[in-house]
């Protein structure tokens, strides 16, 4: 049982590329998301899913792209980077959000840190 | 305005000693209340969860507080050990919401 994995751990991209965020878990968990973390700020919410195709904005969504075709995997797509984006990205799991009850448990993966130059 | 705020934004602490972190919020209607731990360098793992029903609940040496009626929590760490340095996120549900709302965390740094 491997929980969260994320993959890349480090990636520096230029200005304008695009690029995916990898991230998978393996507990049949129906709840996905994703967040950055930026010093000085707590965890934001980009994109969530609450099931296999459907996805929703968080709280900073602009330039993200997410997509949900099975319940174990939950790519976030850089559209065209910018350096406003470099942070830490953590993806997280759990059982289900707060609409489905609980509270569930979640989950946090190692993180990716991305800088774009 | 940001919906959890935590004190101290740090503070160091001598190895053996107590030390309590503080989180104050506004999210309504509340459903539940964590804290978690961060390591650096690595993602947050959960400490505890606290429903509106709960008011005190621990974790080895973690004990977490919950007054919903004051809308404040606190987190007590118990004989503090050098692997107990790391950022401590206090996180709260909204009934009927799927977003968490994060504070920005306490800092601890444990000496020997």
């Amino acid at each position: 049982n491997a929980g969260v994995t994320q993959t890349p751990k480090f990636q520096v991209l230029k200005t304008g590329q695009s690029m995916t965020l990898q991230c998978a878990q393996d507990m049949n968990h129906e709840y996905m998301s994703w967040y950055r973390q930026d010093p000085g700020m707590g965890l934001r919410l980009i994109h969530y899913s609450v099931g296999a195709g459907i996805t929703d904005q968080g709280e900073v969504p602009n330039g993200y792209n997410v997509s949900r075709s099975t319940t174990e995997d939950f790519p976030l797509r850089l559209l065209s980077a910018a350096p406003s984006q470099t942070s830490v990205y953590f993806c997280a799991s759990s059982y289900g959000g707060s609409t489905a009850g609980g509270p569930y448990e979640q989950y946090f993966g190692p993180g990716t840190r991305l800088t774009v130059t | 305005k940001n919906q959890v705020e935590q004190s101290p934004q740090s503070l160091i602490i001598l190895e053996g000693k107590n030390c309590t972190l503080q989180c104050n919020y506004t999210v309504s209607p509340f459903s539940n209340l964590r804290w978690y731990k961060q390591d650096t360098g690595r993602g947050p793992v959960s400490l505890t969860i606290m429903t509106f029903s709960e008011n005190t609940k621990s974790n080895g040496r973690y004990t977490a507080t919950l007054d919903a009626d004051t809308k404040q929590s606190s987190l007590h760490i118990t004989a503090s050990q050098l692997s107990d340095s790391a950022s401590y996120i206090c996180v709260v549900s909204a009934r009927g919401n799927n977003r968490l709302a994060f504070g920005k965390g306490n800092q601890v740094v444990v000496i020997p």
